[in-house]
């Protein structure tokens, strides 16, 4: 089965400084990509997904994400950040056959 | 619109209690889903459903069952409580799967505490 690590728990950061949170992922087939954000007290909002083609992908808020197959990672980037994004960020590995899995999360904390 | 609507919000169990938490959305979604969220540890699959009358297990489906009598409904029961199933319980639904065109819909979740 497919998974998913990100590689950090937790990312402080100034407002508007750039912003990277990394995820990698293993799977044996072809597979989609998903970035979702929580914020408190909510449930989870799609960010970003990625099937083929540009390997590039951009997504609401100013988040775009890049596929690197030979790496297998999918990081999420964003070049400045503001206090709103402040939340958990968790990536994503399907196989479209009903199995998605969940990374551990990243909780972006935004400092003024 | 309300999407997923999960109720309810929080409860508290003692050991071998039982409880239905209840989702309910209005998109006519075919496809629904049980996850759980522990710190450190992402969301799990508990149970999944393609339509009314079917449903499959996920990732982690001891201790819970489910049912999917119509498109609408999709109540996650506990048995006997235990302590590990202290969580937060997320359902969420799709139109037609977790592909690529077909985002997962969550809703705003059930914090459950057995002691």
């Amino acid at each position: 089965a497919q998974s998913v690590t990100q590689l950090d728990s937790q990312v402080p950061v100034f407002e508007e400084a750039p912003v990277e949170l990394r995820c990698n992922y293993s799977s044996s087939v072809s597979v989609y990509l998903f970035w979702y954000v929580q914020y408190p007290n909510q449930g989870l909002q799609l960010l970003l997904k990625y099937l083929s083609g540009s390997t590039l992908v951009k997504g609401i808020n100013g988040f775009e994400a890049e596929f690197n197959k030979s790496q297998t990672s999918f990081h999420l980037r964003k070049p400045s950040v503001h206090i709103s994004d402040t939340a958990e960020y968790f990536c994503a590995v399907s196989d479209n056959n009903n199995d998605m899995r969940f990374g551990a999360g990243t909780r972006l904390t935004v400092k003024p | 619109n309300a999407g997923v609507t999960q109720t309810p919000k929080f409860r508290i169990l003692k050991i071998g209690q039982s409880m239905t938490l209840q989702c309910t959305q209005d998109m006519n979604h075919n496809y629904m889903y049980w996850y759980r969220q522990d710190p450190g540890m992402g969301l799990k699959l508990i149970y999944y459903s393609v339509g009314a009358g079917i449903t499959d297990k996920g990732e982690v489906p001891n201790g819970y069952n489910v049912s999917r009598s119509t498109t609408e409904d999709f109540p996650l029961r506990l048995e006997l409580a235990a302590p590990s199933q202290t969580s937060v319980y997320f359902c969420a639904s799709s139109p037609t799967g977790t592909d690529i065109n077909s985002p997962l819909h969550f809703g705003n979740g059930t914090r459950l505490t057995v002691t």
